[in-house]
């Protein structure tokens, strides 16, 4: 079975802190993880993806997220917020054996404080 | 430019009614998918489809059809028998390789009135 787990309905930071958005994932095979944000009315937009490599992976408006096995973990992270960053962030997980449908995490909100 | 696109960006309906959420893609995607989302929740699975005419039931899939026969389009029909069915409507594709993400439409908020 295949699950993605997001701790934090919600995660308020101060702009200009480093921000911190949680993921543990489960799958059967090799995971495939994605990371997507939503503003407010609007589709999810894709941000960055982890699919094999380096652990760290860099994406869309200066977010990274760090894959960690042992962990089973795909935090999304950035170093300085923006009250810009505020919106609906998902975690995905696609399994590498097999079923081609990506499973969502049930979103956290991140709210940027000026 | 390639995209996904989802009409009409609003639609109310009236009790008892049925309505039909557009999704159209140009990006040659064979999967296409469509999700609920309701106030303060996450994504819900109504059907999805891999390839032209072939379609599957996913969480959610009562109260709603769906028809796939051309490769581009997957219209998702709201029926009278959904009871709730105010909430935000999102579509979305994807190539069925692995290691490929989904491309979201930006979504049909439907509303009974």
């Amino acid at each position: 079975a295949q699950s993605v787990a997001q701790p934090e309905d919600q995660v308020n930071v101060a702009e200009g802190n480093p921000l911190t958005v949680k993921c543990t994932y489960s799958v059967s095979g090799n995971p495939y993880l994605f990371w997507y944000v939503q503003y407010p009315n609007r589709g999810l937009q894709f941000l960055l993806k982890y699919i094999t490599g380096d652990n760290l992976v860099k994406g869309s408006y200066g977010f990274e997220a760090e894959f960690n096995k042992s962990q089973t973990s795909f935090h999304l992270k950035k170093p300085s917020a923006l009250v810009s960053d505020s919106a609906l962030y998902f975690c995905a997980v696609r399994d590498s054996t097999g079923a081609n449908n990506l499973f969502f995490g049930t979103g956290t909100r991140l709210t940027v404080i000026p | 430019d390639g995209g996904i696109t989802q009409s009409p960006k609003y639609l109310f309906r009236k009790e008892g009614q049925n309505v039909t959420l557009s999704c159209e893609q140009n990006l040659n995607h064979d999967a296409m998918y469509w999700y609920r989302q309701d106030p303060g929740q996450g994504l819900r699975l109504i059907y999805y489809s891999q390839i032209v005419n072939d379609f599957q039931k996913g969480d959610i899939a009562e109260g709603y059809s769906v028809s796939r026969e051309k490769k581009e389009s997957f219209p998702l029909t709201v029926t009278s028998a959904q009871k709730n069915p105010t909430a935000f409507y999102l579509c979305a594709s994807s190539k069925s390789r692995q290691g490929y993400g989904y491309t979201f439409g930006s979504g049909t908020r439907l509303t009974v009135v």
